[in-house]
């Protein structure tokens, strides 16, 4: 069956824009976990969602938002963008939540903000 | 914040031989996932070891975890170039996954043809 599926994949935004990237998780995967990967810091968890309610935040401030609807794709919203939010930004999917659940990620959406 | 970090951070070797990455992490975890990450990509999910395993095989791979040591090693054998990559380790900590899954900042094994 097909992969965690995120679009768009490349997109550059200014400085103040906002952007809302996409996720379609893996049929039947109900949670969808957001992840923020730069040089600097590393891998980073920003949020997941776990039918349509968020279950867990990353240390990240507000202007980092996301949502889940009824047939468990994902958007994540980041506002007044910065310089320092250009990263490449993973969706994972997994059956349920909890330990002992294998994570899938997508290729990413790679955000340049300029 | 980073609970695992790889050792070594770069690693190159020639193809044929086997690859040794190892994973420490700070603390007690439910399961250990590394992935592996060819350059630009997203994350491919090679092999989860739950705390109670000590041992799993997957094809050339093989992945052993210490809990009492709190850490964690991948070994790849007969390596082939298109294994060339970042490899992390990542941990879902016990007592929920407060913050996700916790990854450290990755081994990047480049194999010499």
């Amino acid at each position: 069956k097909a992969g965690v599926i995120q679009t768009p994949r490349y997109l550059i935004k200014t400085r103040g824009q906002q952007v809302t990237l996409s996720c379609s998780p893996i049929s039947g995967h109900r949670s969808v976990s957001w992840y923020q990967q730069t040089p600097g810091q590393g891998l980073q968890f920003l949020f997941e969602y776990f039918s349509e309610t968020q279950r867990n935040k990353g240390n990240f401030p507000g202007r980092f938002s996301g949502r889940q609807f009824s047939n468990s794709r994902s958007e994540m919203n980041v506002s007044t963008l910065e310089l320092g939010d250009s990263a490449l930004y993973l969706c994972a999917s997994s059956l349920l939540r909890g330990a002992g659940n294998t994570i899938y990620f997508g290729e990413g959406s790679w955000l340049t903000v300029v | 914040s980073q609970q695992g970090e790889e050792d070594p951070q770069a690693l190159s070797i020639q193809e044929g031989e086997n690859a040794t990455m190892n994973c420490s992490y700070k603390t007690s975890i439910n399961n250990l996932q590394w992935y592996r990450q060819n350059s630009g990509r997203g994350l491919v999910h090679l092999i989860l070891i739950r705390s109670n395993e000590r041992e799993k095989h997957s094809g050339r791979l093989r992945v052993t975890l210490d809990t009492s040591k709190k850490s964690s090693s991948l070994l790849i054998t007969a390596s082939r170039a298109a294994d060339t990559a970042s490899y992390f380790c990542a941990t879902d900590a016990r007592g929920g996954g407060a913050d996700g899954l916790t990854f450290g900042k990755g081994t990047h094994l480049i194999i010499q043809p």
